[in-house]
């Protein structure tokens, strides 16, 4: 069965500070991807990032940044320079790499960005 | 192009009502998945289609809860009858059915049973 788990249910940042959003899974599928989404007090839920577990390198998007580290099952999402916007509670999820398999999520990390 | 349609947005209903919530994918998206959020709980799946077919049910929490996929561009998820613990945000969410492909997922479905 997969699992994801993410410790911190709040964090807290200053506006243009980087912030670390922890994230560690398990799995017995030998290939999965590994997700982040952001859902706003508005409610959508917005894909951010994507890791397949065979990349040979850490995923980046912009502002965000996977710290993908296999060998110890973490996938942590890294905001860079943090802005008002980023405020909203975040995602860590996992899905198998067969095709048409769900994802399956974590509880979350409400994360608060001040000025 | 059109991202997944959920209707209604919100709906507020009596305990006892039927509740149906309504989902059009994204066109050319072969896999559906219906998930439930709530404060206690998170976000759960509840039922997920590969090309129509139900592949897991696991996830309904019990008889009064059905999904149905008639074609590709059309989802159902009722609730009969509701209790206000179904009180929720459900999402419908799409996704091709290759590997490596992301979820999108629609606005949400904000139900209340009182």
């Amino acid at each position: 069965a997969q699992k994801i788990t993410q410790t911190q249910p709040g964090m807290f940042v200053q506006e243009k500070e980087a912030v670390t959003l922890d994230c560690t899974y398990d799995t017995s599928d030998p290939s999965y991807g590994l997700f982040w989404y952001k859902q706003p007090s508005s409610g959508e839920m917005i894909f951010l990032i994507y890791q397949g577990s065979y990349d040979q390198q850490n995923a980046t998007e912009g502002r965000y940044s996977l710290n993908f580290q296999k060998a110890r099952k973490s996938a942590n999402l890294v905001i860079s320079a943090s802005q008002l916007g980023d405020s909203a509670m975040y995602f860590c999820a996992m899905r198998g790499n067969q095709a048409g398999t769900a994802l399956i999520f974590g509880k979350g990390t409400t994360l608060s960005v001040s000025s | 192009d059109a991202g997944v349609i959920q209707s209604p947005r919100h709906e507020v209903t009596e305990m006892g009502q039927e509740v149906t919530l309504r989902c059009k994918p994204i066109s050319g998206h072969n896999s559906l998945f219906w998930y439930r959020q709530t404060m206690m709980r998170g976000l759960e799946l509840l039922i997920y289609f590969n090309n129509n077919v139900p592949i897991d049910d696991s996830g309904m929490p019990e008889d009064r809860f059905s999904a149905k996929m008639p074609n590709a561009s059309f989802s159902t998820l009722k609730i009969q009858p509701s209790e206000p613990r179904d009180s929720a945000v459900y999402f419908c969410a799409s996704s091709p059915t290759v590997k490596r492909n992301t979820i999108y997922f629609g606005e949400g479905s904000w139900l209340t049973v009182v």
